[in-house]
């Protein structure tokens, strides 16, 4: 099945410094790959996703990029404010099929 | 629309005991999940439906039985808890499966559950 590795498991900046989170995925057959945030006490939420033929996608402050190559996919966020401090999940998952989640990166941004 | 909720928020149980957990959603989404998240560990996935009617197992089903009678609903239980079974339970639903437009998993609050 597939493995999701996710680094670095916490992650603390300054608010307005950029932030990356950079996951792993093992199965090369897969081709849909989200990310999650999770809030204190809540559930998580999509924020941002990518397909296998994108090589890069922005969303405002927030962008993700696909290596297929290297089987490796990151989240950047540009200019970090207090509320991006949250629990970012990425995950991966072939078509028609369950999505695998990375263990988590608490991200801490200080005022 | 309430989005996906979660029955009850908080439970303590004695090792052996019982217990069902209820979630329901308002989207008419067809595929329901179920997941639990522990300390370093993610989300990992117990259960799942690709429809009222259906259940198939996830990564880690031991001990858990579900069941989706009804479109909207779809429960998870503990027929004997165990200590191991301490952790965050999250339901989330989907239009699709991943793939098709529509695959957004929308989760519910969560419901924390510890076992003595």
């Amino acid at each position: 099945g597939e493995n999701v590795e996710q680094h670095p498991s916490t992650l603390s900046v300054q608010e307005g410094d950029s932030a990356v989170i950079k996951c792993t995925y093992s199965d090369s057959a897969s081709n849909y790959f989200p990310w999650y945030k999770q809030e204190l006490g809540k559930g998580p939420q999509l924020i941002i996703d990518i397909r296998s033929n994108v090589g890069e996608k922005k969303d405002q402050r927030i962008a993700v990029t696909l290596n297929k190559t290297a089987k490796h996919f990151s989240l950047h966020i540009t200019e970090t404010q207090p509320e991006d401090s949250a629990v970012y999940f990425c995950a991966a998952s072939r078509r028609y099929s369950t999505l695998t989640f990375g263990k988590g990166t608490m991200l801490l941004v200080s005022p | 629309n309430a989005g996906v909720t979660q029955t009850p928020k908080f439970r303590v149980l004695k090792t052996g005991q019982s217990m069902t957990l209820l979630c329901a959603q308002d989207m008419n989404h067809e595929y329901m999940y179920w997941y639990r998240q522990d300390p370093g560990m993610g989300l990992r996935l117990i259960h799942y439906s690709v429809g009222e009617g259906t259940t198939a197992k996830g990564e880690v089903p031991d001990g858990y039985n579900v069941s989706r009678l009804k479109k909207q609903n779809f429960l998870l239980g503990l027929e004997s808890a165990a200590p191991s079974q301490t952790s965050v339970y999250f339901c989330a639903s989907s239009y699709h499966l991943s793939g098709r437009a529509g695959n957004e998993q929308f989760f519910g609050p969560g419901t924390r559950l510890t076992v003595l």
